[in-house]
């Protein structure tokens, strides 16, 4: 148990519609990062929030977009949905930014499918 | 272009004997590796990370080995046990955030 829930589980969206995935991380966490896995593939690095800013990003474009809540809340909305946008999305949260000195913890990720 | 490879997609090992599995990375400016063991239907699990200032790390039976000149790095599992038996990702930063490079795992099956 992580402490980190994603919802929804599963999730599917036609080509050109908008989704948004919501990640709940433990409270204190003030970093979210996120990823995309798509199968058979390592997690890859899509943005990260520190106190509700965005402090780096991965080769995404501008479709994807994110936001972090004060109550340690997440979001990660995708528009125009592409075929190659099915994925397991993964959020993970942390204290810090750094694993240096701290854990970083993965929620179960939500799959979508893109028909 | 990918900076961390794993290139053993499969890996099998006894009950009780040593599991190693490996990881090779492309950009010298990562200065933290990670691995990661995953469950089906879980996220990721932290297991054991190394800073590049080191070239070991231990934790109980997993043992992280760092070979910069060789842009190497394996995971040590001793003795393997079934319960072991998951995807394993090797994982990279630079600068030393969570800002994390993934390779694409390998399938770690400990048989009994």
């Amino acid at each position: 148990e992580t402490g980190v829930t994603q919802s929804p589980t599963h999730l599917i969206k036609t080509r050109g519609q908008q989704v948004t995935l919501r990640c709940s991380s433990q409270s204190g966490h003030n970093t979210v990062s996120w990823y995309q896995q798509a199968l058979g593939q390592g997690p890859q690095f899509i943005f990260q929030y520190y106190r509700e800013e965005e402090n780096g990003r991965g080769n995404f474009p501008p479709r994807f977009s994110g936001l972090q809540f004060p109550n340690y809340s997440s979001e990660l909305n995708v528009n125009a949905l592409e075929l190659d946008d099915s994925a397991l999305y993964l959020c993970a949260s942390s204290l810090d930014w750094t694993p240096s000195t701290d854990t970083q913890y993965f929620g179960p990720g939500t799959r979508l499918t893109v028909l | 272009d990918q900076q961390v490879k794993q290139n053993s997609p499969s890996l099998s090992v006894q009950e009780g004997r040593i599991s190693i599995l490996n990881c090779d990375y492309t950009n010298s400016m990562f200065d933290y590796f990670l691995w990661y063991k995953k469950y089906p239907a879980e996220g990721p699990t932290f297991l054991i990370s190394i800073s590049s200032i080191k070239d070991k790390n231990e934790d109980g039976r997993f043992t992280v080995f760092l070979n910069k000149s060789a842009k190497h790095l394996s995971l040590h599992i001793v003795p393997s046990q079934p319960g072991d038996s998951a995807v394993y990702f090797c994982a990279a930063s630079v600068g030393g955030s969570y800002q994390l490079t993934f390779g694409k795992g390998t399938k770690l099956s400990v048989i009994p």
